[in-house]
């Protein structure tokens, strides 16, 4: 069946550090793959997508690569800010069916420290 | 543009009840999903509407129903209300039932006692 895995957290860092959460995937075909990020006592937004093998989505300064070879689709940034504390979810939709559900990780909460 | 909008923000309910949550999506939008995020886990797909008819279910027992309206407009329902239930859930809106982007509205936090 199709499933996310992502980093356990919490990760915690200092502002200006580099950040980095791991997320690998198991589908069948070509799922379209994407982050979201939760702020407190908000609901979910679309950080950044990537539709097919090889692309990289980028938003805010936040990247990430559809690696079909590995099954992953890890979250970098070069530079977080406080305001980037939040908790973050990889997720898929899976290809070729007739809806465009999501399937999510259990989230990493990110705590970033001035 | 007015995005996706839910309502109650709040709700306590006794086990065993029934609860209606409602969401307004965003303007355009023809498909509505609903999914059950329970605290320190990711949203769980339970079921989508398109064009007034369901388009798919996640993996919930029969007492969680749902209905869309003709302005694409939706409700879930939850019968016989179990302490498990308790969780914050969450609407989201997509243009079509195969665009990928979806909107989500800022969720309905259900507590059963």
């Amino acid at each position: 069946g199709n499933s996310v895995t992502q980093m356990e957290g919490p990760v915690t860092l200092s502002e200006e550090a580099f950040l980095t959460i791991n997320c690998t995937y198991t589908a069948t075909g070509y799922p379209s793959l994407f982050w979201y990020v939760q702020y407190p006592g908000e609901g979910l937004q679309l950080l950044l997508k990537a539709t097919k093998a090889d692309d990289k989505g980028s938003n805010k300064g936040f990247e990430a690569t559809y690696r079909k070879e590995t099954t992953s689709f890890h979250l970098e940034k070069g530079s977080v800010q406080v305001s980037d504390s939040a908790v973050y979810f990889c997720a898929l939709s899976p290809y070729g069916g007739a809806t465009n559900k999501l399937i999510f990780g259990t989230g990493t909460l990110l705590a970033v420290q001035p | 543009e007015t995005g996706v909008t839910q309502s109650p923000t709040h709700l306590i309910k006794t086990r065993g009840q029934q609860v209606t949550l409602r969401c307004s999506s965003q303007s355009g939008h023809n498909t509505v999903s609903w999914y059950q995020q329970a605290l320190g886990q990711g949203p769980q797909f339970i079921f989508q509407y398109y064009r007034e008819e369901e388009n798919g279910r996640g993996n919930f027992p029969p007492r969680f129903s749902g209905l869309q309206f003709p302005n694409y407009s939706s409700e879930l329902n939850v019968n016989a209300l179990e302490l498990d239930d308790s969780a914050l859930y969450l609407c989201a809106s997509s243009l079509d039932r195969e665009d990928y982007e979806q909107y989500f509205g800022p969720g309905t936090r259900l507590t059963v006692t």
